[in-house]
């Protein structure tokens, strides 16, 4: 069974930007969360989907936004890139038969911005 | 607010050496998660356990195990005879818990990480 895939793997952008992260869940997965990693504050929760809808959100600005696909594929946009953007963001699914409680990861997405 | 303290952020053993993490958390629910995942350089957080508030059994897994003493609210790691394939960064979790109707599965607060450097 293929795992959680994230693209792209690697995104340098500039301040201002914007980006959209994609995250393909592992097959019968149907909830979706996101966290940033930085070296300061560590790995935060950003928000989780299920069934297309929002479940629960982050301590994060409004730039910070997903959706999650019928298919429960789901994507992440940030908009005004900041230079306090840069970071890892992972994307972890969960649904499968160790239950919701069981979230698996992607390999992330890291993300520069200039 | 649900709180994961990590208090070793790093730690240098040799190979073979038994080694534990400690993680201890805070919360006011009374059923919660716990959990811990590996990442290794590569970046992936690699699932290791699964914990739940009213299973207070160790558990071993080979050369891991691990000990839940809620009365302490601890949940501690421990590699015996360490390799240096263990070289990664070790992190503990706590979920957060079933509101009423029960709707959120996915929030995660992670601890501050534990690297572990494993010497030849």
């Amino acid at each position: 069974k293929a795992g959680v895939t994230q693209t792209p793997r690697y995104l340098i952008k500039t301040r201002g930007q914007q980006v959209t992260l994609s995250c393909s869940p592992i097959s019968g997965h149907r909830s979706v969360s996101w966290y940033q990693q930085t070296p300061g504050q560590g790995l935060q929760f950003l928000f989780e989907y299920f069934s297309e809808t929002q479940r629960n959100k982050g301590n994060f600005p409004g730039r910070f936004s997903g959706r999650q696909f019928s298919n429960s594929r789901s994507e992440m946009n940030v908009s005004t890139l900041e230079l306090g953007d840069s970071a890892l963001y992972l994307c972890a699914s969960s649904g499968g038969t160790g239950g919701y409680y069981e979230q698996y990861f992607g390999p992330g997405t890291r993300l520069t911005v200039t | 607010a649900q709180k994961v303290t990590q208090a070793q952020t790093e730690i240098s053993v040799v190979e073979k050496e038994d080694v534990t993490l400690d993680c201890v958390y805070e919360t006011r629910d009374t059923t919660y998660y716990l959990f811990w995942y590996k990442q290794p350089p590569s970046g992936e957080l690699v699932f290791l356990i699964r914990r739940n508030s009213f299973d207070e059994q160790n558990e071993i897994s080979g050369r891991y195990s691990w000990n839940f003493q809620k009365s302490t609210s601890s949940f501690n790691f421990t590699i015996t005879a360490s390799q240096v394939v263990d070289s990664a960064v070790y992190f503990c979790a706590l979920s957060e818990t079933w509101n009423a109707g029960g709707t959120s599965y996915g929030k995660l607060t992670f601890g501050q990480g534990t690297i572990l450097t494993v010497h030849p």
